[in-house]
């Protein structure tokens, strides 16, 4: 079973859609939790942390299930930039290794 | 800060080279991870070091892969042979060693394994 576990999709919603993205961890020792961004032929890039009590920022939300070890990231009215590949990240404390889902890839059609 | 520094950027050759690919972290960063990257297996965490130290290199395929962080300024991810099997995209990332920093990319190096 892998670390990180995401569906690799591809979503494809029109603009203004609102969209979800699940994914679910196995080390519960897990500390901390990340959403990347990937553009095609790019680095993976920060999008948002993802905290304990959820958090929000602009059109996007995630939000932290420790119980049943499941993150989550929604987009709301989503626009042709968003499309991309979104990366669920969990970091464990003791040694800080950071590990990567596969990845969502978003398409966003006008 | 320049950011996270690969070298090089695109790299073509022959199957049986030794390949050696290069990273620079960012100043006062003391966490360094080393990635590749397929479509078929998504980013895989192939070793890390925190301050120089290698913690943790289960996921380095097989011998034929080595890696050295001789500094805190340094590391290279070498392969030999190489195999075609190798082509992929290698990510360097650094970070400040704790749970809720987050890393930083490189802009990755493109092997090719022809």
């Amino acid at each position: 079973r892998k670390e990180v576990e995401q569906d690799p999709g591809p979503f494809n919603v029109p603009e203004g859609a609102t969209v979800a993205f699940n994914c679910t961890y196995s080390n519960s020792a897990s500390q901390s939790f990340f959403w990347y961004r990937q553009d095609c032929r790019k680095e993976p890039k920060l999008l948002m942390s993802v905290y304990s009590s959820g958090n929000e920022d602009g059109r996007f939300t995630a939000q932290l299930n420790r119980a049943s070890q499941y993150i989550s990231l929604l987009i709301r009215d989503s626009k042709l930039s968003d499309s991309a590949t979104y990366l669920c990240v969990v970091r464990d404390s003791s040694a800080s290794k950071i590990i990567f889902g596969s990845g969502t890839r978003l398409s966003i059609r006008p | 800060d320049a950011g996270v520094i690969q070298s090089p950027r695109h790299e073509v050759t022959e199957m049986g080279q030794e390949v050696t690919l290069r990273c620079k972290p960012i100043s006062g960063h003391n966490s360094l991870f080393w990635y590749r990257q397929t479509m078929m297996r998504g980013l895989e965490l192939l070793i890390y070091f925190n301050n120089n130290v290698p913690i943790d290199d289960s996921g380095m395929p097989e011998d034929r892969f080595s890696a050295k962080m001789p500094n805190a300024s340094f590391s290279t991810l070498k392969i030999q042979p190489s195999e075609p099997r190798d082509s992929a995209v290698y990510f360097c990332a650094s970070s400040v060693q704790g749970a809720n920093t987050e890393a930083f990319f490189g802009q990755g190096t493109r092997l090719t394994v022809v």
